[in-house]
């Protein structure tokens, strides 16, 4: 079992739909990261959090410490956010362990 | 620009040949990363290099080493090649390493898609 899990591991959606991510981790982390990793391979880091929640435009990221969980959420979905989303827990060695990912595909 | 560049972006070479991957970062971080995604798109660290020290090693194959000649570059020296080396070879930095206290968010180069035959 990983120590980071997310599901739903596929998602489909139609344009402006809400969508949400989620992220289990079962270690104790310092901080969380959420990662876009775009049809053509690169990678960007969306949020980085370790309490509460986190806005960028219609991008929202929560996290839970109690609980040990995080969510990705979507506001009105759009083609353009077709990708795959990573979720990353940072330990207290510095070391990123990744989820498997989240592929995300918005139809028009 | 200021960014996380690796070259090359693609690389296609025999079983058993040595090659090197370079990265190089403008942004003036201190710590240096490169992540392995396999076939299944899994990322995986292999190495953390915080002002060209060593901090990270996992577990990878001392056929890799990764060499950094200053805080600026952490490049990928992969000898004797083998067929599942083939992968996707991410370089990334954060600018401070302060684990445990500090939340660093990482930049990632546009990776190496690395396709040993």
């Amino acid at each position: 079992k990983n120590e980071v899990e997310q599901s739903p591991q596929n998602l489909t959606a139609q344009e402006g739909e809400f969508i949400t991510i989620n992220c289990s981790y079962s270690v104790g982390i310092s901080a969380l990261h959420w990662l876009q990793q775009h049809p053509g391979g690169g990678i960007v880091s969306l949020f980085m959090l370790s309490s509460g929640k986190k806005k960028h435009g219609r991008l929202i990221a929560t996290i839970n410490i109690q609980e040990k969980h995080s969510s990705l959420h979507i506001t009105a979905s759009h083609p353009r956010d077709s990708a795959v989303y990573i979720c990353a827990v940072r330990g207290f060695t510095d070391k990123l362990i990744f989820g498997t990912g989240t592929r995300l595909q918005v139809f028009p | 620009d200021t960014a996380v560049s690796q070259t090359p972006k693609y690389l296609v070479t025999q079983m058993g040949n040595d090659k090197s991957i370079k990265c190089e970062q403008n942004l003036g971080h201190d710590t240096m990363y490169w992540y392995k995604q396999d076939s299944k798109k899994f990322l995986k660290i292999m190495f953390s290099y915080n002002n060209k020290e060593l901090i990270i090693n996992e577990t990878v194959p001392n056929r890799f080493s990764p060499k950094s000649p200053d805080k600026a570059h952490l490049n990928l020296h992969i000898n004797s090649l083998e067929l599942g080396d083939s992968a996707v070879y991410f370089c990334a930095s954060s600018p401070i390493l302060r684990p445990g206290l500090d939340s660093n968010e990482q930049f990632f180069g546009p990776g190496t898609r690395l396709t040993v035959l």
